[in-house]
């Protein structure tokens, strides 16, 4: 079957690095997405890979290892606005997003 | 502000009411799509049009049935739920179905409770 794993919960303190990870088993892979869905809102997207290696869109980037079947949201100087489900998605070979559960990030101060 | 809007936003039913949720995308996009998502669980898809023609129904339980009169509405019609029913259901778009970078622009959602 297909699968991705997130952690369940994670808590970080304003001003800190914190890195989401995100495994997946699929059959086939045409590319990886990160939503970001504060407490009762809409996903939004955050970023896309299709080939490996580090996306970087200001304070967040995003990392993609195909072969390893393994991405990582990477959210620098935290803030407090950033407490958010953070939640990753992979396109398989039919197209479809198959998505994670979702990571709930608490930022502290 | 994504360009999806849904209505209610808020549904509280019996398992005997007939109800609909709406929702509207002012994005000229082709593909709409219905998701359920339930607490710590992963997204479910359930429904997907393209271009007001179904193009993919999940297994989904004949209790909850779409409706795409054009490309810039949806509709989920329900009927007879249950109590699992309960969820936030989801309405995104896309410009079109699957592919590429193409992201999903998803409405602010409906909180269902079934009674």
């Amino acid at each position: 079957g297909q699968n991705i794993d997130q952690p369940t919960e994670m808590t970080a303190t304003e001003g800190a690095i914190v890195q989401i990870n995100c495994t997946y088993q699929t059959s086939g892979f045409n590319g990886l997405f990160w939503y970001q869905q504060h407490a009762g809102e809409a996903p939004t997207f955050l970023s896309y890979n299709v080939l490996d290696g580090l996306e970087e869109k200001g304070r967040f980037s995003s990392f993609l290892s195909r072969s390893k079947g393994y991405s990582y949201l990477l959210l620098k100087e935290l803030q407090m606005k950033d407490s958010a489900s953070y939640l990753c998605a992979v396109r398989d070979s039919n197209y479809q997003l198959i998505w994670g559960a979702g990571t709930k990030l608490i930022i502290k101060p | 502000e994504t360009g999806v809007t849904q209505t209610p936003r808020h549904l509280v039913m019996g398992m005997t009411n007939k109800k609909s949720l709406k929702c509207e995308q002012h994005l000229g996009h082709n593909a709409m799509y219905w998701y359920k998502q339930s607490a710590k669980k992963p997204l479910e898809l359930m429904f997907v049009y393209s271009l007001e023609e179904r193009v993919e129904n999940n297994s989904v339980p004949s209790r909850f049935s779409p409706e795409c009169p054009n490309s810039s509405h949806l509709f989920l019609h329900l009927h007879t739920l249950q109590p699992e029913d309960s969820a936030l259901y989801l309405c995104a778009s896309t410009p079109q179905v699957g592919r590429g970078p193409d992201t999903q622009y998803f409405g602010p959602g409906t909180r269902l409770t079934v009674l």
